[in-house]
């Protein structure tokens, strides 16, 4: 149980264009998801949170009108990176937190994003 | 502000060799503290929830433990298949927090037969 998946895996696209990924949860209804994103040998640093049906909380420094986030059910959550550039080629990571799952978040796979 | 310490940074065993990874932390009023496991590539997998001082978990050769201040991760025995990036996380109880993890750097684990 608490499976999340992400999609696509790994995505190439060029400066200047948009890319979408997205995260569901497969088997429970996530409440509350969150974007991350990783780089090399670094620990998980969180984007934003954001709850069904409502507006993202983008974290300190993150630009929101770069970084879409949109909630739309309980087991859909997509992230938006607008007019990409090669530095926010990263690993992103979705996670979901559930009713009746206490407080742990369970993550998506992950999604490599390059920007040529 | 919550902060996690994770130490070592690396770790490297023999194959049976035991030891035990490190979390420190600081957080207002702790909700919880998570234990991840997370392979190069991947995502984090979720392998423990502790609440209270006193608490432990076990899950085949892993064992995590809390206090207070810090929480252990002891991995028994392990073999080749336990090497990966360990994450410690925890979760305050202030509701300005909302659900949030805050995690630490993590300990990437080695484990050679």
């Amino acid at each position: 149980g608490a499976v999340v998946s992400q999609h696509p895996s790994r995505v190439i696209c060029k400066s200047g264009t948009s890319v979408k990924i997205e995260c569901r949860s497969l088997d429970f209804q996530a409440t509350t998801m969150f974007w991350y994103r990783q780089f090399p040998k670094q620990s998980l640093m969180l984007m934003a949170t954001s709850n069904e049906g409502s507006k993202a909380t983008y974290e300190q420094g993150v630009e929101k009108d770069k970084f879409l986030i949109n909630h739309a059910s309980l087991t859909l959550s997509t992230l938006t990176v607008t007019s990409a550039h090669p530095e926010d080629s990263s690993f992103y990571i979705c996670s979901a937190k559930g009713l009746g799952l206490a407080y742990e978040q369970y993550f998506g796979p992950g999604t490599r994003l390059t920007v040529t | 502000e919550d902060q996690v310490t994770q130490s070592p940074e690396a770790l490297r065993l023999q194959e049976g060799e035991s030891s035990s990874l490190n979390c420190s932390y600081t957080v207002s009023g702790l909700r919880g503290l998570f234990w991840y496991r997370q392979d190069p590539g991947k995502g984090p997998e979720f392998l423990f929830t502790l609440y209270s001082a006193g608490e432990e978990k076990e899950k085949e050769r892993l064992k995590a433990t809390l206090t207070k201040k810090e929480s252990f991760l002891h991995i028994t025995a392990p073999k080749p298949e336990d090497s990966a990036t360990y994450l410690c996380a925890v979760s305050s109880m202030i509701k300005a927090a909302g659900n949030k993890l805050t995690f630490g750097g993590g300990t990437r684990v080695l484990v050679k037969p």
